[in-house]
């Protein structure tokens, strides 16, 4: 299996700043296609996950553009600019590159 | 708009078998994508449990498969997950979804406890 390791943050985060997290992949999620399969989600607090960014560097649909995801083929990072209220959470980075699919051990993300 | 809602017991005995439903809304499951089955165990673990594909295929997690079963009934739009089995390491928040493009339902909580 895919192992998915993410990085703590420094919390509490204060408003306004950004914050990054980190996720490195046990092997490569570049496919000769040349997308990378690798998912970021956030679980708000009493909520259902939340996909905010596909293909590793992809805003889903009514994601807010202050979440950006980049990386290489092992090592990614989700930034989130100007930390806001609504960002507090966990996030989860997953691989949909092979079966079974496999999720990030998730970082928490708290407001100062 | 597409929504998926679980319901099931939420109280299960350890050796039996925990069988949870999974209702979608807004879209016609045999239409396409996967069907999955994710749980969330008390902390912050996220497993992928397995799918059921639109066209009934079937993919699961190897750690679970001899206890796991995903089936259907497209009459009802609904699938279906059922792990044999249990113990209290089954104890977890259980999601079905529509991984992409991510829709998810709520969940629900199932404890195994005797």
């Amino acid at each position: 299996d895919i192992v998915m390791t993410q990085g703590a943050l420094p919390n509490p985060v204060p408003s306004g700043e950004s914050a990054s997290i980190t996720c490195q992949s046990s092997k490569s999620l570049l496919h000769s296609n040349g997308k990378t399969y690798l998912n970021w989600y956030l679980q708000r607090p009493g909520q259902s996950p939340q996909l905010l960014i596909y293909w590793m560097s992809t805003r889903a649909s009514g994601v807010s553009d202050r979440f950006s995801g980049s990386g290489s083929g092992t090592d990614f990072t989700l930034k989130i600019s100007s930390v806001e209220a609504e960002d507090v959470g966990v996030y989860y980075c997953q691989q949909f590159l092979e079966y079974p699919r496999t999720f990030g051990g998730g970082t928490k993300l708290e407001l100062k | 708009e597409i929504q998926l809602q679980e319901s099931g017991p939420g109280l299960v005995k350890p050796s039996q078998s925990l069988s949870l439903t999974c209702s979608v809304t807004g879209y016609t499951i045999t239409s396409g994508y996967d069907w999955s089955w994710i749980r969330k165990f008390p902390g912050n673990k996220m497993e992928w449990m397995g799918y059921i594909s639109y066209s009934g295929s079937t993919n699961y997690n190897p750690s679970l498969k001899s206890r796991i079963s995903i089936t259907r009934d497209t009459s009802k739009n609904q699938f279906f997950l059922q792990l044999n089995s249990v113990t209290t390491e089954d104890t977890a928040t259980y999601y079905c979804a529509r991984l992409f493009p991510g829709d998810w339902g709520q969940g629900v909580m199932v404890t195994v406890s005797s």
